[in-house]
């Protein structure tokens, strides 16, 4: 069965204070790793796919990476708008579902 | 122009009343589905639809029933609540198998 673990469980930054969240999965076959922002009371909002191990994408502040049995998000000079929770989950192959870990809540103090 | 929408908002109900989620997707995706995100935020599949195809059913008990009418709806149909129904649900659709999933806002369902 698909797992995903994300640590840590919840940060505190100061604002330009930046730092990585971590996200390490077991899956037989992997099809997509994907990162998602969750804002309270909010459905998650897409960020990120990652395919295959070596895979870097960007957006903004952040920056997602990818090896055979990790995700790392990184902040750069993170923001207090960037405060919300970082869901990490991975697809399998032939598998419809995505499997999610239980996230990390960002909190960027100003 | 909300990409995944679902109604209710919000649904408070007593338990053993029958309730029921709507969710519309005007993407043009062909698989939609239905999580359940519970108190301590874990979001897990119940359902996976491909173009009005059951896919996955995620050992939910039988009091859930998803229906799809066509490809664009996906509606979730409760009976008999119980208090451990409380959660907040949330539709989501993609294109195809392996991309990423777009989610609705959420319907917080109290069962009192």
């Amino acid at each position: 069965e698909d797992q995903v673990t994300q640590s840590p469980e919840a940060l505190r930054l100061q604002e330009g204070e930046s730092s990585s969240l971590n996200c390490s999965y077991t899956v037989s076959g992997l099809r997509g790793l994907f990162w998602y922002r969750q804002d309270p009371g909010k459905g998650p909002e897409f960020l990120f796919t990652l395919y295959s191990a070596g895979e870097e994408k960007e957006k903004e502040r952040l920056k997602a990476t990818l090896t055979k049995k990790e995700s790392f998000l990184h902040i750069t000079a993170p923001k207090p708008e960037d405060s919300a929770t970082y869901l990490c989950a991975v697809r399998n192959f032939g598998n419809e579902k995505l499997t999610f870990g239980t996230g990390t809540r960002l909190t960027i103090i100003p | 122009d909300t990409a995944v929408s679902q109604t209710p908002k919000y649904l408070v109900t007593q338990m053993g009343n029958d309730k029921s989620i709507k969710c519309e997707q005007n993407l043009g995706h062909d698989t939609m589905y239905w999580y359940k995100q519970d108190s301590k935020k874990f979001l897990k599949i119940m359902f996976s639809y491909n173009n009005k195809e059951l896919i996955i059913n995620e050992t939910v008990p039988n009091r859930f029933s998803p229906k799809s009418p066509d490809k664009a709806h996906l509606n979730l149909h409760i009976n008999s609540l119980e208090l451990g129904d409380s959660a907040v649900y949330f539709c989501a659709s993609s294109a195809y198998d392996g991309a990423e999933a777009f989610f609705g806002q959420g319907t917080r369902l109290t069962v009192v």
